[in-house]
């Protein structure tokens, strides 16, 4: 089955904890991306990625980090998270290097930083 | 800047009426528009995508795009109520950055 996958779905943690979420797909994608949904704000993204070692920063990217080591996987990394970072997570993947085509997405990663 | 605007509603419609969800944007060199259906906590799904000015049917879903206004629509026939949830409006420029989306439109079906 074609899908994107992200782990954990659920995370509970605290201010300065170190903590990765992981994003997979399997439909040999060129194009990867990450968002961040809040209420009233929609989403909003934060990293994408057009291949493999080629990233760039989205419209909200300050206190993430990501990488692209394989096509498969993009994940994202808050090496000090703070409460302003709780939201709930897409990862997301499209054909087009451009990101420009039909987006996949992820079930998400509701994240509670206390 | 990117930008697309859709009214936030909620959009209170009958069941079995037609709904009707606009969307507005301002990157005149937009190449293609999607519209997302997205359920409470879930990710968003693709319900239509346009790449060409005039209407687009598939099932109950017909998008409609009008490029020389910047206007991109979804007509939803027959609503039920499984077609609550908000609607989020997509489109991708020229360039890299892939799609930009509108904060959405919460639709409701009463039945």
């Amino acid at each position: 089955e074609a899908q994107v996958t992200q782990n954990p779905r659920y995370l509970i943690t605290v201010t300065g904890k170190k903590l990765t979420v992981t994003c997979s797909q399997n439909m040999n994608h060129e194009y990867m991306s990450w968002y961040r949904q809040d209420p009233g704000l929609g989403l909003r993204q934060i990293y994408y990625s057009m291949n493999v070692e080629v990233t760039d920063k989205g419209d909200v990217p300050e206190g993430y980090k990501v990488s692209r080591k394989e096509k498969r996987n993009f994940p994202l990394i808050l090496e000090s998270p703070s409460p302003n970072q709780t939201s709930l997570y897409f990862c997301a993947s499209s054909q087009p290097p451009s990101g420009g085509g039909e987006q996949f997405f992820g079930p998400g990663t509701r994240l509670t930083v206390l | 800047q990117k930008e697309v605007e859709q009214n936030s509603g909620p959009l209170s419609v009958p069941e079995g009426a037609i709904a009707s969800l606009n969307c507005t944007y301002s990157d005149r060199g937009s190449q293609s528009f999607f519209w997302y259906r997205q359920y409470s906590g879930k990710s968003p799904e693709l319900i239509m995508f346009i790449y060409s000015n005039g209407d687009k049917e598939d099932g109950r879903f017909t998008a409609q795009l009008n490029k020389a206004s910047q206007y991109v629509s979804l007509l939803i026939r027959d609503s039920q109520p499984s077609d609550s949830a908000t609607y989020l409006c997509a489109f991708a420029g020229g360039g890299a950055d892939g799609l930009t989306f509108g904060k959405g439109t919460h639709l409701i079906i009463q039945p």
